[in-house]
């Protein structure tokens, strides 16, 4: 089963930053938090990752609580291409581990 | 830039019937894997593959499925006798280590 939990849907404005919210309280010292998003019925989409620090890149942030039990992603200006489910995702470093995707968060962008 | 690719999108089968999933991984990475999602479920994990041999798989991945990557470039799902409650989308993905790289998917429909 998933180790996260994140609100089944969420709506933001066109323009706005959208912040997704997720709680990962059992997350161990060594795993990361991933985010992906799945639009439509495509396949999933990596967006970002990180350990311990906050993270950006031309996608998003993500930012990670200190004690580790939860984390946000940040989308800083939606758009209507942003509408997707967004999956919160506890794991090692990758590798040959499988990924344990929850139900995710569906993200609406209004325009 | 670089994608996985997978044919076909779309396959029909009759229940009981073989059928071959195949995908194309990016040239350069070491890890592959397979992950199926039944209509309006969650994403679920099958296999992942690293060095020509399976590194893990799920309990969903039972004595009916098989992968192979049968030169440098192919990686493949195989369904030995199909069953109605395999009709799915079923994804590949590959990944140099961190993050994985998902396909479009082949949306397999058992009759």
């Amino acid at each position: 089963d998933a180790k996260t939990t994140q609100p089944t849907s969420m709506d933001c404005a066109e323009g706005r930053a959208a912040n997704l919210p997720c709680n990962h309280s059992t997350i161990s010292g060594n795993e990361y938090v991933y985010w992906y998003r799945q639009i439509h019925s495509q396949g999933p989409q990596y967006i970002i990752h990180g350990l311990k620090n906050n993270e950006t890149n031309e996608m998003a942030s993500l930012i990670i609580t200190e004690d580790r039990k939860s984390s946000t992603l940040i989308l800083p200006h939606a758009t209507l291409r942003d509408t997707a489910v967004y999956y919160c995702i506890v794991g090692s470093g990758g590798g040959a581990d499988g990924l344990t995707f929850g139900k995710g968060t569906h993200l609406i962008i209004q325009p | 830039e670089p994608e996985v690719t997978q044919t076909p999108s779309h396959q029909v089968t009759q229940m009981g019937q073989e059928v071959i999933l195949r995908c194309v991984p990016i040239s350069n990475h070491l890890y592959f894997y397979w992950y199926r999602q039944i209509l309006g479920q969650k994403v679920e994990f099958l296999v992942s593959f690293y060095n020509n041999e399976i590194s893990e798989k799920s309990e969903i991945f039972d004595d009916q499925f098989s992968v192979e990557r049968p030169d440098g470039s192919n990686f493949t799902l195989k369904i030995r006798s199909t069953k109605l409650e395999d009709s799915a989308m079923y994804f590949c993905a590959s990944s140099t280590r961190v993050w994985q790289f998902f396909g479009p998917g082949t949306r397999l429909t058992v009759l």
